[in-house]
């Protein structure tokens, strides 16, 4: 049982290219989230699903995309890539609403867009 | 509209002092879960706590304790007899039981134990 996890752990892209970071669990989680981490702004929610084939808006979702098109994995992506995407990048997923225990999160990717 | 504030941004204490975080938030919601979270330097991000709506009684873990007062909206967070590895940076967490999917994070809160 490997929890959370994410790939790459760390990339360095430079204005306007793009990439797809990979969040993956194996607990068989309905919910899973984006959130980017900045110095001194906390985590903000970038997209997140709630099941297979859905997915919707955060708070800061301009610029990305997602998509769940299976269960255990949730795809982020960046088409052209800014320097206001440098950040760290977290991904969470729980097993449901109703039984809210907690959010496991990835051990993160760190993304450096020049 | 649900917002989570912690007014504190760094707190530097002592080993062996004890020390408070505090957390107030903001919901219409009668239902909602609060979460407290620790950062270690390590970067990972982990679980702490969860508390719903409905129990207001104090919890208490080791050297963490946890006061929750609906009256004030308040969910504070206190480490008894600090140790040099409680530094982190602690954030508190909303979520609305049962209704929304999203959980909001305050800013968060750096510790540091001085030795």
């Amino acid at each position: 049982n490997a929890g959370v996890t994410q790939t790459p752990k760390f990339r360095v892209l430079k204005t306007g290219q793009s990439m797809t970071l990979l969040c993956a669990q194996d607990m068989n989680h309905e919910y899973m989230y984006w959130y980017r981490q900045d110095p001194g702004m906390g985590l903000r929610l970038i997209h997140y699903s709630v099941g297979e084939g859905t997915t919707a808006k955060g708070e800061v979702p301009d610029g990305y995309n997602v998509s769940r098109l299976k269960k255990q994995n949730f795809l982020l992506g960046l088409e052209s890539a800014a320097p206001s995407q440098t950040s760290v990048y977290f991904c969470a997923s729980i097993s449901g609403t109703a039984n809210q225990e907690t959010q496991y999160f990835g051990p993160g990717t760190r993304l450096l867009v020049l | 509209a649900q917002k989570v504030t912690q007014a504190q941004t760094e707190i530097s204490v002592v080993e062996k002092e004890d020390v408070t975080l505090d957390c107030v938030y903001e919901t219409r919601d009668t239902t909602y879960y609060l979460f407290w979270y620790k950062q270690p330097p390590s970067g990972e991000l982990v679980f702490l706590i969860r508390r719903n709506s409905f129990d207001e009684q104090n919890e208490i873990s080791g050297r963490y304790s946890w006061n929750f007062q609906k009256s004030t909206s308040s969910f504070n967070f206190t480490i008894t007899a600090s140790q040099v590895v409680d530094s982190a940076v602690y954030f508190c967490a909303l979520n609305r039981m049962n209704r929304d999917d999203k959980i909001i994070f305050g800013k968060g809160t750096r510790l540091h134990i001085l030795p």
